[in-house]
């Protein structure tokens, strides 16, 4: 199993419609999880972070199940402006400083 | 701008030479990562430092690569006698100890012919 794995997409999702990625992770023992953004020819940037059950927002909210190994990104009222790749991202080390990415999910808002 | 910045954004270098990349990262930043990215991959891990100590290097990084931070500020990224598959967007990011977040800068992309 990889240690952070994506849907690669593309989602190709109409304006204003909700949209929610997956990702799944292999180290049980991990703490923290992150989604960072990534628009096309540019560095990431953090999106959200999460440590318990979830976090919200605005019309970002994140979900964890820790039993399942599994991250969720949901995004509502999508905008032309979101369109970007999410990148999961599960710390491997106690203190935060070695990050591995997911490959990212591509999402594209269609006006 | 206060932001990470890298020197070259880009680089064309043959087969076999030598290229070395600057990272500049946020001033009051004591940590500062490298990571290289492949088109339609996440990026990759490759070391750290905490002030000039470089702290963890990543089995990626062969002995081709050596990562510097002399003064606890900025950091060079060399590699020795390039590949084509060293071809790759090369990403410093910084952060302070003891925070989650690392500031991305635009990245240096290497391409080896």
């Amino acid at each position: 199993r990889k240690e952070v794995e994506q849907d690669p997409g593309p989602f190709n999702v109409p304006e204003g419609a909700t949209v929610a990625f997956n990702c799944t992770y292999s180290n049980s023992a991990s703490q923290s999880f992150f989604w960072y953004r990534q628009d096309c020819r540019k560095e990431p940037k953090l999106l959200m972070s999460v440590y318990s059950s979830g976090n919200e927002d605005g019309r970002f909210t994140a979900q964890l199940n820790r039993a399942s190994q599994y991250i969720s990104l949901l995004i509502r009222d999508s905008k032309l402006s979101d369109s970007a790749t999410y990148l999961c991202v599960v710390p491997t080390n106690f203190g935060n400083e070695k990050l591995t990415f997911g490959t990212g999910t591509r999402l594209t808002i269609i006006p | 701008d206060t932001g990470v910045s890298q020197d070259p954004r880009h680089k064309i270098t043959k087969r076999g030479q030598n290229v070395t990349f600057r990272c500049d990262p946020i001033s009051e930043h004591n940590r500062l990562y490298w990571y290289r990215q492949t088109l339609g991959q996440g990026p990759e891990f490759l070391t750290y430092f905490q002030n000039e100590a470089q702290l963890e290097k990543s089995r990626l990084l062969s002995d081709r690569f050596s990562a510097e931070r002399p003064k606890g500020s900025f950091s060079t990224l060399e590699i020795q006698r390039t590949e084509q598959g060293d071809s790759a967007m090369y990403l410093c990011a910084s952060s302070l100890a003891g925070s989650y977040e690392q500031y991305f800068g635009p990245g240096t992309r290497l391409t080896v012919t």
